[in-house]
């Protein structure tokens, strides 16, 4: 089954660090862009990170210099490590799967909460 | 960055109407759009991509339309699994992609 599997959220402190796993399946992972894509409760989707198949990454403003992005091709799986975490980055944090020349998704997975809270 | 503005944030339709749903761009994104469904407690789905191509197994009663910076989605007869919220997503400027703000479906 072609699917992406996230794991690794909870509750931290302000200031404090996390790091995100996210497995897939059921497709050659090493031949697509993988992205983190994040959305506060009752909030809209908010692109967060991204890796190209080189080892390639990009990020937004809002979290450049904070999370970092990288992917393990062998096993199949994409992380996030997140540090100096703030209120503002809770939310749920959802993988998801792109081509290399455009940048949209048809693979998604299905979240993990972050929770950032003293 | 690029500003994706949806409208209306809320559209009440029976079932088995038409919505039509619209997203602009704050500067062209070519043909560069996406659509996606959410439901409560979902991940998105994507819908439509190149602003007309319809994903796999998505249903036909869903178009999408524009280029440029105005663009639309249509449900052409609503089903009761339609309800739900809509995202769309341009990809021509990266990084960042950026999203709208969404457009709920409600039941009327």
């Amino acid at each position: 089954e072609v699917q992406l599997v996230e794991s690794g959220g909870g509750l931290v402190q302000p200031g404090g660090s996390l790091r995100l796993s996210c497995a897939a399946s059921g497709f050659t992972f090493s031949s697509y862009d993988m992205h983190w894509v994040r959305q506060a409760t009752g909030k809209g989707l908010e692109w967060v990170s991204a890796i190209g198949t080189a080892g390639d990454t990009y990020y937004p403003g809002s979290v450049k210099g904070r999370f970092t992005i990288s992917r393990e091709n062998a096993k199949n799986s994409l992380y996030l490590q997140m540090n100096s975490l703030r209120a503002g980055d809770t939310a749920v944090y959802y993988c998801a799967r792109s081509t290399v020349t455009n940048w949209y998704f048809d693979l998604w997975g299905r979240g993990t909460l972050v929770t950032v809270s003293s | 960055e690029i500003v994706m503005t949806q409208s209306p944030a809320t559209l009440s339709v029976s079932p088995g109407e038409r919505a039509t749903l619209s997203c602009r761009a704050s500067q062209s994104v070519s043909s560069n759009l996406a659509w996606y469904q959410q439901k409560p407690g979902q991940a998105p789905r994507l819908l439509i991509y190149g602003a007309s191509t319809r994903a796999t197994g998505i249903p036909a009663r869903f178009s999408g339309s524009g280029s440029g910076t105005e663009f639309t989605l249509t449900i052409s007869s609503l089903q009761s699994e339609d309800f739900a919220v809509y995202y769309c997503q341009q990809y021509n400027n990266w990084p960042p992609v950026t999203f709208g703000g969404g457009t709920k479906v409600e039941i009327k």
